[in-house]
């Protein structure tokens, strides 16, 4: 079965420095999302990508974040300069037609030192 | 404001017992219902969804869930939980008519003795 594929898987980073947390979607998807969970928190939804623009994002998705589908098929999501608060996992999914089915990546643990 | 509520933060159960989790949302239609399964190390997985219809669907692994309109609830199901049950499960909602995201609840801990 197809499945979308994050990496890394841990990513250990310093306060302060940028870092590019990459994902590949199913080849045939069209949707693409950012989701992050803080440890003992929600899955809560970041951004939402189709047709090479963002479609939505969300409150936490401030200037210092930002999206891009390069190649057509890798997928990142950047943080320019992170915070201690941005550690998390975070999530990439897909779908061919929106949120009624995503295909979610098994996500990548970022910690902020 | 919209929200989505899983009252129950652990649960613990046997094996061969029945499961219900509970879900309830609040938004100013029904909105599309899912539940999703994490385990650990993993991703989401996605067990069932509703989005009109019969208000009792089937999923995989063996789960069901029961739209309640009345109620706003959208609570899971499973006859008899079996250890590679345990796991962490999740409501989410989405708006219809064009909503773009997924809303999740605080999931539920799921533990299975044995």
């Amino acid at each position: 079965e197809p499945e979308v594929t994050q990496t890394p898987s841990h990513q250990v980073t310093q306060m302060g420095q940028e870092v590019i947390l990459r994902c590949v979607p199913i080849s045939n998807h069209l949707y693409f999302y950012w989701y992050r969970q803080i440890l003992g928190q929600k899955v809560e939804f970041l951004v939402s990508f189709y047709n090479n623009e963002i479609s939505e994002k969300s409150e936490i998705f401030d200037d210092q974040f930002s999206v891009e589908r390069p190649d057509g098929s890798n997928f990142t999501l950047k943080i320019r300069s992170t915070k201690l608060e941005d550690s998390a996992m975070y999530f990439c999914a897909s779908s061919v037609t929106g949120p009624e089915k995503l295909f979610f990546g098994s996500g990548t643990q970022l910690s902020v030192l | 404001a919209q929200s989505v509520t899983q009252p129950d933060i652990h649960i613990t159960v046997s094996e061969g017992a029945s499961l219900e989790l509970r879900c309830n949302y609040s938004y100013g239609a029904t909105p599309y219902l899912f539940w999703y399964v994490q385990s650990p190390g993993q991703g989401l997985q996605l067990l069932l969804k509703y989005f009109s219809g019969d208000t009792l669907v089937q999923g995989i692994k063996g789960f069901e869930a029961e739209f309640k309109r009345s109620q706003s609830s959208f609570n899971l199901r499973k006859p008899s939980v079996h250890w590679s049950d345990a796991a962490e499960y999740f409501c989410a909602v989405a708006l219809t008519g064009g909503g773009n995201k997924l809303t999740f609840g605080t999931g539920t801990q799921l533990k299975v003795e044995l």
